[in-house]
């Protein structure tokens, strides 16, 4: 069984200030995504990583893809209010459609 | 929106009792999955499904069993339901960028 750690489980920050959650494993990942989820609803997708040692940005949010593919980060730069959520990783195998979720950081940015 | 509809969104059931989620899609979607969520586990899958009457387990699966009968719905059952399955279950399609999840239903079983 494949398994996705997600560390720290839990972060309180001040609006502006910068964050990193790190997402590792001991298995390699042909994929590696990750989701933002409100209370109430489902995940919703924020980027999908499939190279090693890729890097995308999205507005303030940076995501890493490690050179080996068992591990990713995500750094939020100058966190806002909205940025509050549920986060978590998921890794994908080129065997199928399948996808396997870390146990997600909660993420709570006070303004 | 994948068009994901998931049904019911609140359910409160007695132990021993069996119940049937429900998960209808409107984009013709191939892959269909169920999972649940609960503190501190992150989602689990529960089963999955490739296609009409095509289901496989995923790694919770015991207590659950699935159908798929039309490409649009996927039916999970908890055959006898029991306080483990009290939990948040998700229904999710797999699109081009990734998967797209429904609402949840909250499950609670007294």
């Amino acid at each position: 069984t494949q398994l996705l750690e997600q560390s720290p489980q839990f972060l309180s920050i001040q609006e502006g200030e910068n964050l990193t959650v790190y997402c590792n494993s001991s298995s390699v990942f042909s994929s590696l995504q990750w989701y933002r989820q409100e209370p109430g609803e489902g995940p919703v997708l924020l980027v999908t990583v499939v190279t090693g040692g890729e890097v995308k940005k999205l507005k303030r949010l940076t995501f890493q893809f490690g050179d080996a593919r068992k591990d990713s980060s995500l750094h939020i730069t100058a966190a806002q209010p909205g940025d509050t959520g549920l986060y978590l990783c998921a890794g994908g195998t080129a065997a199928g459609n399948k996808l396997t979720f870390g146990g997600g950081t909660r993420v709570l940015v006070k303004p | 929106d994948a068009g994901i509809t998931q049904s019911p969104r609140h359910k409160v059931t007695e132990t021993g009792t069996p119940v049937t989620l429900r998960c209808h899609q409107t984009e013709n979607h191939r892959y269909m999955y169920w999972y649940r969520q609960d503190p501190g586990h992150g989602l689990r899958l529960i089963h999955y499904s490739y296609g009409v009457k095509d289901t496989d387990k995923g790694e919770v699966s015991d207590g659950y069993s699935v159908s798929r009968s039309k490409t649009e719905d996927f039916l999970l059952t908890l055959e006898s339901a029991t306080s483990s399955q009290t939990s948040v279950y998700f229904c999710a399609v797999t699109g081009d960028y990734g998967y797209t999840f429904g609402s949840g239903t909250r499950l609670t079983v007294v």
